[in-house]
């Protein structure tokens, strides 16, 4: 069954640094999305993409944050320059035009120190 | 605002109890509402996914319910193992151009052997 995958599972930067999460969503999906889990807290929406540019991003998802959809299948999360408070994990979804169910990759753990 | 609390947000039932986890959201105006589970660390599985127009779902042992009238669903769990250990998230997605899925806080369930 296709799924969504996400690199690194693991990445350790230290502050101020830029650090890029990449995605591969499902091939067939058309809708991207971020969200991120701060340890202990829920999972909030940061951004949603499609066609090619931002549909909403929500207001965690400030300058220092960009999307990017560079080739066919990858979709990509930037970070410019890292603060401590943006240590969480990371999820990337996909889902199919037409359908409303968005499929969660296993997320990337992002630790700044 | 959709706002989506879970209660309790913490449970330890003995193994083979039923049990239910309760979901309510503030505004009744949703596309679906899903429930995943997270064990620690890790990603977001999706369990069940109930569309708006329908009342329940069922998929093995578990059993989602919806009320989108009064703003709640529940999941129940039948004949519960320790393998069911985890914590449970309930999300909604919104009925408005923006899709993106609000998610609650969780329920940290322990099933003791």
């Amino acid at each position: 069954e296709p799924e969504v995958t996400q690199t690194p599972s693991h990445q350790v930067t230290q502050m101020g640094q830029e650090v890029i999460l990449r995605c591969v969503p499902i091939s067939n999906h058309l809708y991207f999305y971020w969200y991120r889990q701060i340890l202990g807290q829920k999972v909030e929406f940061l951004v949603s993409f499609y066609n090619n540019e931002i549909s909403e991003k929500s207001e965690i998802f400030d300058d220092q944050f960009s999307v990017e959809r560079p080739d066919g299948s990858n979709f990509t999360l930037k970070i410019r320059s890292t603060k401590l408070e943006d240590s969480a994990m990371y999820f990337c979804a996909s889902r199919k035009d037409g359908t409303y169910e968005q499929y969660f990759g296993p997320g990337t753990r992002l630790t700044v120190t | 605002k959709q706002e989506v609390t879970q209660i309790p947000a913490a449970l330890s039932v003995p193994e083979g109890e039923n049990l239910v986890l309760n979901c309510s959201f503030t505004d009744s105006a949703i596309y679906n509402l899903q429930w995943f589970r997270q064990d620690p660390g890790k990603g977001l599985t999706s369990l069940l996914l109930i569309q708006s127009s329908q009342r329940e779902q069922t998929s093995g042992r578990l059993n989602a319910s919806l009320d989108k009238s009064s703003g709640r669903s529940t999941l129940y769990i039948a004949a519960s193992q320790p393998g069911d250990s985890a914590t449970y998230l309930c999300a909604v997605s919104a009925m408005n151009r923006d899709d993106k899925i609000i998610f609650g806080k969780g329920t940290r369930l322990h099933i003791l052997p």
